[in-house]
């Protein structure tokens, strides 16, 4: 696609249940990130993927979060029972090869509100 | 704890003038700088950046400032325009620049008056 595409824009949840986020990157990309905004804060990365697999997971805070990239393009944030502390914009970003910082295309992101 | 630090949360300027955003960073490691602009309801994009190794990077009307000494950097935006209204991330890698190890500032946001 012309931009990276996230899904879905709002997700509004009860605490305790699951969440996926989807995130489709610029066709062509092998590498892939999600970063996660909360209020007030800037962006902090999560994890990051080349090709179909996680190079970089360092970021996810806990193992209720997981994400996967099975066929090297669309990848799924994954949030096993929700928490309040989840509630933020889940952002998405791609790039040719793993490359720069400054060639990152970001999504517009996916807003959890976790009740 | 936050390694990047951007204190003033807004800045307000007259169309035509000079935008002066300032972020301020702990890590010594760092040695790759980057300003990031967020419009409302999209993601950031890219605008400029600075390596450790060069104290300025000019951009047409965009222009980084590195002090290394200061642990301090700034981004000058002239003449400002109505259209850089935005939200301004500062971000800082050290060692390699993919973006699996960039650490944000918390944003200044932008507002030029017509």
């Amino acid at each position: 696609g012309a931009g990276v595409s996230q899904t879905p824009s709002n997700k509004v949840t009860e605490k305790g249940k699951y969440v996926e986020l989807r995130c489709d990157p610029i066709s062509g990309h092998t590498a892939l990130y999600w970063y996660r905004q909360s209020l007030g804060q800037g962006p902090e990365f999560l994890i990051y993927f080349q090709g179909t697999g996680a190079a970089d997971d360092s970021g996810l805070p806990n193992d209720r979060f997981f994400a996967v990239r099975p066929e090297g393009s669309v990848s799924t944030l994954k949030i096993q029972r929700t928490e309040r502390g989840d509630s933020a914009v889940y952002l998405c970003a791609s790039s040719p090869s793993g490359a720069g910082a400054n060639v990152l295309t970001f999504g517009a992101g996916s807003r959890l509100t976790v009740l | 704890d936050q390694q990047v630090k951007q204190n003033s949360p807004s800045l307000s300027v007259q169309e035509g003038r000079i935008s002066i955003l300032n972020c301020d960073y702990t890590n010594s490691m760092f040695d790759y700088f980057l300003w990031y602009k967020k419009y409302p309801a999209e993601g950031p994009t890219f605008l400029i950046s600075i390596s450790s190794i060069k104290d300025k990077n000019e951009d047409g009307r965009f222009t980084v400032f590195l002090n290394k000494s200061a642990k301090h950097l700034s981004l000058h935006i002239v003449p400002s325009q109505p259209g850089d209204s935005a939200v301004y991330f500062c971000a800082a890698s050290a060692g390699k620049t993919g973006a699996n190890n960039l650490f944000f500032g918390t944003g200044t946001r932008l507002t030029v008056i017509p």
